[in-house]
């Protein structure tokens, strides 16, 4: 069985400041996808990034990163330089094949992030 | 525009009434999915399916059905609504292969009174 854990429920920070998001997942399959969701007070989801299982190059997209260690499991998520634009619900979720070619997707409960003005 | 679209966004509706929620992608998916979100439980799956008239439970079908007559809607069924179905709900899309993202839906948020 698959499972996602966000420890953190809810962060609060200064506008500015630095934040990361963590996200450890648990699964036995050795091929993978890993994913961030955003998702705003409107409350749509905007996908932010896809990693697969082989690729374990950290990215950077602005003043987005992303850090994935399968040593640990961890596909951290850290905010440089926090807008008041960034506060959301961030989902980390896991997809792992099932028979069929179906991807089953597993999500976390999400960490509420509040950027202070 | 590729997209998903669900409707209605907003329902109120009575224990016992029976409703379907409608989901339809553009984007000539195989795979669609139903997810609902709740405080602290993030987002769980209903139902899946992996094309036309392939459908399976996900981890909480009790309550709710779907049928997938055509490949673009995937209807979201709940025969006789409980309180406890109250939730935002999600319809997903994806294509196959690698391009393995999921679209999502803009959520129909539903209170069952």
């Amino acid at each position: 069985a698959q499972k996602v854990t966000q420890a953190q429920t809810e962060i609060s920070v200064v506008e500015k400041e630095d934040v990361t998001l963590d996200c450890v997942y648990e699964t036995r399959d050795t091929t993978y996808y890993l994913f961030w969701y955003k998702q705003p007070p409107s409350g749509e989801l905007v996908f932010l990034i896809r990693r697969n299982s082989f690729d374990e190059q950290n990215e950077i997209s602005g003043r987005y990163s992303w850090n994935f260690q399968k040593s640990t499991s961890s596909f951290n998520f850290t905010i440089t330089a926090s807008q008041v634009v960034d506060s959301a619900v961030y989902f980390c979720a896991l997809s792992v094949s099932l028979s069929g070619g179906y991807q089953k997707v597993t999500f976390g409960t999400g960490t509420k992030l509040q950027v202070i003005p | 525009e590729a997209q998903v679209t669900q409707n209605p966004r907003y329902l109120i509706t009575v224990t016992g009434k029976k409703l379907t929620v409608t989901c339809s992608q553009n984007m000539n998916h195989e795979y669609m999915s139903w997810y609902r979100q709740d405080p602290g439980l993030g987002l769980r799956q209903i139902y899946y399916s992996m094309n036309v008239e392939v459908t399976d439970k996900g981890d909480v079908p009790e309550g709710y059905k779907v049928s997938r007559k055509e490949k673009r809607n995937f209807p979201l069924i709940l025969e006789s609504p409980s309180p406890n179905q109250t939730s935002l709900y999600f319809c997903a899309s994806r294509g196959g292969g690698s391009k393995n993202e999921q679209y999502f839906g803009p959520g129909t948020r539903l209170t069952v009174t």
